[in-house]
């Protein structure tokens, strides 16, 4: 079974303009989230998507958003890129019924 | 904000000793996982233990519970040189779809 895949790796920005994520669940799974991962704050939950739905959103700008297709792949956005947004940011699935998560590799994503 | 506070936040053993590390959380949860994360990559789920349970073991991992304490440790036996990696504790609280993670542990195994 494959993993959960995230594209790209690696990014490199520069401020004020706008990236996109991709995160590819297994095969099956529903429930897709989102977190970033700082060496100040640690991971920080940014939100979660099940069925095209978001059920949740962490505390961060509007400047970051998400969405959720049909097939459960998963995309999120952030726009206007500062500096601080330089992160991993990863991305889990999850299948209907169980509590554990399966991580991505994720996509580190350097702002200049 | 982080639910979860690890101790120690950095841990140096050699290869065969167990390490112990401990994890604190502050509201009431539904279960309490640990990942494991190699050099900035992704996180790999280790073990959960339930609300409900107070000991769980997997190979050479036990973890503990104590909700009386919002604590949870733990150990890794017998450690290995591939042990060598950051350790995370998260919790799963009341239907809110998402892991509150601690500030982790970084394990080093010297061979």
């Amino acid at each position: 079974k494959a993993g959960v895949t995230q594209t790209p790796r690696y990014l490199i920005k520069t401020r004020g303009q706008q990236v996109t994520l991709s995160c590819s669940p297994i095969s099956g799974h529903r429930s897709v989230s989102w977190y970033q991962q700082t060496p100040g704050q640690g991971l920080q939950f940014l939100f979660e998507y099940f069925s095209e739905t978001q059920r949740n959103k962490g505390n961060f700008p509007g400047r970051f958003s998400g969405r959720q297709f049909s097939n459960s792949r998963s995309e999120m956005n952030v726009s206007t890129l500062e500096l601080g947004d330089s992160a991993l940011y990863l991305c889990a699935s999850r299948s209907d019924g169980s509590y554990g998560y399966t991580f991505g590799s994720g996509t580190r994503l350097t702002v200049v | 904000s982080q639910q979860g506070e690890e101790d120690p936040q950095a841990l140096s053993i050699q290869e065969g000793e167990n390490a112990t590390m401990n994890c604190s959380y502050k509201t009431s949860i539904n279960n309490l996982q640990w990942y494991r994360q190699n050099s900035g990559r992704g996180l790999v789920h280790l073990i959960l233990i339930r609300s409900n349970e107070r000991e769980k073991h997997s190979g050479r991992l036990r973890v503990t519970l104590d909700t009386s304490k919002k604590s949870s440790s733990l150990l890794i036996t017998a450690s290995r040189a591939a042990d060598t990696a950051s350790y995370f504790c998260a919790t799963d609280g009341s239907n809110d779809y998402k892991l509150s993670f601690g500030a982790g542990t970084t394990v080093t195994v010297r061979a």
